[in-house]
Parts: C-alpha cells; structure tokens; sequence
C-alpha cells in the first residue's frame, strides 16, 4: 500500500463546474496535509494547507480533512481552463520531520471549455 | 520577497560524472530541502538542511550528498552518475524548522545524464 494515494486521472470537468480531489494516506499519525498545483514543466506551488478535521476555505478553493477516515480532498469551485495542471497531494507523517513530505503520485485536472 | 532559486536550470552530464547543484533560500528561510521528481516514481524527499545541520534523509544511496553554508545556500551533489538520476531536482524552503511551516519550492534543476 502505498503512503499517499491520489487517482492519477485525467479527472475532466467543465468550465464552471466544481472539481473534487481526493487523497488518502496510510500513517495515522500524519499531522499536516498540502495541496500543491504543478502545470507541465513547472515546479510545485502551493494551493493550500490543512491540519485540523473539517473544511478550510480559501478563495476558490477548499481543503477538507478527515483524519478518522485518513483522506484529504481539495475542492475548486467555479474551475476555470487555468486550473488545468496535476494536483500534488503532500503529508507530512511525523512531528520533527515535517520536511519529509510523502507526496502523492498526482491528480491531472483537465478543465474543458 | 524573491522566491527560492535554483542553479543551473537545466545540466547534460554523462554517466559517471558528478554534478553539484546550488539553491538560494527565500529570505530569511533557514531550512532547505531536496526533491527527486521523476515520472516514475514522482516526487521523493533526498535530505533536508537546518542550520547547516543535515536533520532528515530519505531513501537514497550515499552518491547523493548535500550541505548548507552559514548564509542557508545549500548545495547537492550527485556523484557518478547513473542513467536513472535523470529527474528533476527541487529545492524547498521554509522559514524554521517547526511542523506547520510551509516549504515553497524552487524551480527546479533538469538533470539529464547521457
């Protein structure tokens, strides 16, 4: 099994329409969850940060954690053709090591017109 | 605020060579950390630098080195090179060491080894 789970899609959504992402993790004692935007040929930027259970809401996007069920999910309302890129799940598994990020292999969100 | 830079962008290098990579720092950021991406096995975690102290490693063998100079540029080498250490080399950096910190990454070196 492996630490950090994401389906490598493509996951195509319309203009407009709200794009779900999800990703589950193994180690229950992860503490803290990323979201970062990789377009093609790019470096990783980040689009959010999570560690809490519930919802996180920044602009267009929202985080939501539930560590009981081990998953993490972005939401992207409103998607535009912009958001198209791979979208990097990241979790940091243990206190002190929180530079060791355990990335997943990658959501490629497709946004259609 | 500059973000973190990364140099060279780009290196051609034959098998058996060694190559030395350099990254700057946000601002006031102390700790650096290197990535592996490649389209097999995505974004792996090579060592991480705090302080000029080596706090964390991952799963790599020991061809892969680093270091952090007292101004928190870091520098990775990669010592005889394989064909498969063609990747994608990231840099991050974050402003301490604490776990909520937020690394923001560099970007990028392309390696390609011959």
């Amino acid at each position: 099994q492996k630490e950090v789970e994401q389906n490598s899609g493509p996951l195509s959504v319309p203009e407009g329409a709200i794009a779900s992402l999800n990703c589950t993790y193994s180690d229950r004692g992860s503490q803290s969850f990323f979201w970062y935007r990789q377009y093609s040929g790019k470096s990783p930027e980040l689009i959010m940060s999570i560690y809490s259970n519930g919802d996180k809401e920044d602009g267009r996007f929202t985080a939501q954690l539930n560590k009981a069920s081990q998953y993490v999910s972005l939401l992207i309302r409103d998607s535009q053709p912009s958001d198209s890129a791979t979208y990097l799940c990241a979790v940091n598994a243990r206190p002190g090591t929180a530079s060791k990020l355990t990335f997943g292999t990658g959501t490629r969100l497709q946004v259609t017109l | 605020k500059a973000g973190v830079t990364q140099t060279p962008r780009y290196l051609i290098k034959t098998r058996g060579q060694q190559v030395t990579l350099s990254c700057s720092p946000i601002s006031g950021h102390r700790s650096v950390s290197w990535y592996q991406q490649t389209p097999g096995q995505g974004l792996q975690f090579l060592f991480e630098y705090f302080s000029e102290t080596q706090r964390n490693k991952g799963n790599f063998p020991g061809r892969f080195s680093g270091r952090q100079f007292s101004n928190s540029r870091s520098e990775m080498n990669v010592s005889t090179l394989e064909l498969g250490d063609s990747a994608l080399y990231l840099c991050a950096s974050r402003r301490t060491g604490g776990d909520r910190d937020t690394q923001y990454f560099g970007p990028g070196t392309r390696l390609t080894v011959l």
